[in-house]
């Protein structure tokens, strides 16, 4: 399977945990999305990568929430200290860099915060 | 700021018949419009795009949208219908500086 991979596919927690999520994204792809999607509503930007830099950060990207992609391959994205307004389905996404170049989604990770 | 709007939460077909998802965007400068579809606990899978050129554009699984300049309107539409088409529709804008912005989404209910 060449598309997007995430893991785990559903995580459970406790509040104040730390959890951490890992993107594999298609192997040519040099941008990286991450999205967060609550029930009932559209998907919400968190952050990008092209290669391994960082472009932009959503303001719904709090101090608790880090995302790396060190070597401009796979991803991570941590969430610190996590309250239960963190549960949600996150989802990755890549692309190739360009205009009109769409995204291709991960099938997501469920985290449910307890 | 870049915007879409789906204004119907659910829409209802019986099979066999043409559907249509509404979505109506807001954008300062040249729109780039995307439809998504999304299945229960999955990702969103790709239908299609308009970035240029012909306002009909044809996509996967036998969906098509039309974009209409003068209404703001990147309306979803199939002729047929299947009972396996019953599914979540995203409509999405891109912005600026690369990332989609959804719309809430609208639930198509196909019925046999």
């Amino acid at each position: 399977d060449t598309g997007v991979s995430q893991n785990p596919r559903h995580k459970i927690t406790k509040r104040g945990q730390n959890v951490t999520f890992r993107c594999d994204p298609i192997s040519e792809h040099n941008r990286l999305y991450w999205y967060r999607q609550t029930l009932g509503q559209g998907p919400e930007f968190l952050t990008y990568f092209q290669n391994e830099a960082q472009l932009e950060k959503s303001r719904l990207l709090s101090d608790r929430f880090s995302a790396e992609r060190p070597k401009g391959s796979f991803s991570t994205l941590e969430i610190q200290r996590t309250e239960q307004g963190d549960s949600a389905m996150y989802l990755c996404a890549s692309s190739l860099a360009g205009v009109g170049n769409e995204q291709f989604f991960g099938p997501g990770t469920r985290l449910t915060v307890l | 700021a870049q915007s879409v709007a789906q204004p119907e939460d659910q829409v209802n077909v019986a099979e066999g018949n043409p559907l249509t998802v509404k979505c109506t965007y807001s954008v300062s400068g040249n729109p780039y419009l995307f439809w998504y579809v999304q299945y229960p606990n999955r990702g969103l899978q790709f239908l299609l795009k308009y970035i240029t050129g012909d306002n009909l554009v044809k996509g996967s699984y036998g969906f098509e949208a039309e974009f209409n300049k003068s209404q703001t309107s990147f309306h979803l539409k199939k002729p047929s219908a299947l009972v396996s088409d019953s599914a979540l529709y995203f409509c999405a804008v891109r912005d600026p500086k690369n990332k989609l912005i959804f719309g809430t989404g609208t639930l198509l209910a196909v019925q046999p």
